[in-house]
């Protein structure tokens, strides 16, 4: 089955220093979205991403898809504090009939930020 | 809008005992539910696809016995961890798609915790 693989578990950034957390597939994705978890919190949806090599930017946020649509990547710049959290990619999430199907989520990078 | 509500946010329970999780989409209709449980600084790991109006579809190593899910309603669905043990301890959340945005909208999850 579809395997999604993030890289790296854990990211220990001087705040305003930037960072990158990357998401591969061993099948083509139909889709990718990226979830943030805060602390003790629950997964809130960022984005999704369908199309080859597509770029989408959220503020400071940079999410990527690659073109063979087998790998993604969140860039983050100038992190702050509320920057957080444990960051998921997912995918992907498949029509039938009516419902969407099940998320295949990554490992997650957990981000801690140091003042 | 997209909103799921998930109660409670936090139960102890003794072992031996039932312990019933609701999840609600407040703004819209969900014919599917996802239940995820997560372990401390770990990812998101799918237990069943909560469809409505017929059986759940559980994921390989769950136990349906033990983890009953009822989706009666296009606006309810519950997870009861039956005859709950102190490995049963964990965070389980609920997750919905509203068909009309991008990704899954979850639910505050509950802290179950087993003594």
């Amino acid at each position: 089955g579809q395997q999604v693989m993030q890289i790296p578990q854990y990211q220990h950034v001087q705040e305003g220093e930037d960072f990158t957390t990357y998401c591969n597939s061993s099948t083509t994705l139909s889709n990718i979205q990226w979830y943030k978890q805060r602390p003790g919190g629950h997964p809130v949806f960022l984005i999704q991403l369908v199309k080859s090599g597509e770029v989408k930017k959220q503020k400071r946020l940079t999410f990527q898809f690659g073109e063979a649509k087998k790998n993604s990547s969140l860039h983050i710049t100038a992190t702050q504090t509320t920057d957080v959290g444990t960051y998921f990619c997912a995918g992907p999430g498949y029509k039938t009939t009516d419902s969407w199907g099940k998320l295949q989520f990554g490992a997650g990078t957990q981000v801690v930020v140091t003042p | 809008g997209a909103v799921v509500s998930q109660h409670p946010s936090r139960v102890i329970c003794k072992s031996g005992t039932s312990v019933k999780i609701e999840c609600r989409s407040l703004d819209f209709q969900a014919t599917t539910m996802f239940w995820y449980r997560q372990f401390p600084k770990q990812s998101l790991m799918l237990m069943a696809t909560s469809n409505e109006g017929s059986k759940a579809t559980y994921e390989q190593g769950v136990e349906k016995d033990k983890f009953l899910i009822n989706h009666a309603s296009l606006t309810l669905s519950t997870l009861t961890v039956t005859s709950a043990h102190p490995e049963d301890s964990s965070f389980y959340i609920c997750s919905a798609r509203n068909p009309g945005r991008d990704g899954y909208t979850f639910g505050s999850g509950t802290r179950l915790t087993v003594v």
